[in-house]
């Protein structure tokens, strides 16, 4: 089955812990996409890639790290995680084939910081 | 900076009714636009896709227009039904890679 897969779906931790959500697509897509979703605010882009080793910053990159080392895995880093970070994370990909750009979501990453 | 606005943001109608959620956005120099579903609590499922050169795209019930130089799109979905009750999302993109929102429509079908 075509998907996205996101580890871990739920994860509570403390300020400062430095932790990583992993992203994981079996669709071969080029493109891969971290968002956050926070009431009031919508889905904000957080990176992007476009391909191995090619990273790009969205709208509010402060605070996270991605690294694109394999095509199927697109990892983000939390490296002193803190409250205001609390939020649901949706990592998304999508390909340069025929439906260009159609970009497929993870079923989400709730993470709350205390 | 590319701004996307979704109205209304609220919306309820009785089934069975035809109904237009809008999409409008500030910067007309787009690469496709991507409208969404997403239920409480979950994920985003995508409805349709529409790259710049084209004007409609059509699913089923769903049909979402593009209107480039007005910075316009509306998502129509005809005969409504219970399950359309979620929150509808749109997606613009200028270049492959990087997407901007809107803080969608919640939608509510009652029977």
């Amino acid at each position: 089955e075509a998907q996205v897969t996101q580890n871990p779906r739920y994860l509570i931790t403390v300020t400062g812990k430095k932790l990583t959500v992993t992203c994981s697509q079996n669709m071969n897509h080029e493109y891969m996409s971290w968002y956050r979703q926070d009431p009031g605010l919508g889905l904000r882009q957080i990176y992007y890639s476009m391909n191995v080793e090619v990273t790009d910053k969205g709208d509010v990159p402060e605070g996270y790290k991605v690294s694109r080392k394999e095509k199927r895995n697109f990892p983000l880093i939390l490296e002193s995680p803190s409250p205001n970070q609390t939020s649901l994370y949706f990592c998304a990909s999508s390909s340069t084939g025929f439906s260009y750009n159609e970009q497929f979501f993870g079923p989400g990453t709730r993470l709350t910081v205390l | 900076k590319q701004e996307v606005t979704q109205i209304p943001a609220a919306l309820s109608v009785p089934e069975g009714e035809n109904l237009v959620l809008n999409c409008s956005f500030t910067d007309s120099a787009i690469y496709n636009l991507q409208w969404f579903r997403q239920d409480p609590g979950k994920g985003l499922t995508s409805l349709l896709l529409i790259q710049s050169s084209q004007r409609e795209q059509t699913s089923g019930r769903l049909n979402a227009s593009l209107d480039k130089s007005s910075g316009r799109s509306t998502l129509y979905i005809a005969a409504s039904q219970p399950g359309d009750s979620a929150t509808y999302l749109c997606a613009v993109s200028p270049n492959a890679g990087k997407s901007t929102f809107g803080d969608g429509t919640t939608l509510t079908v009652k029977p």
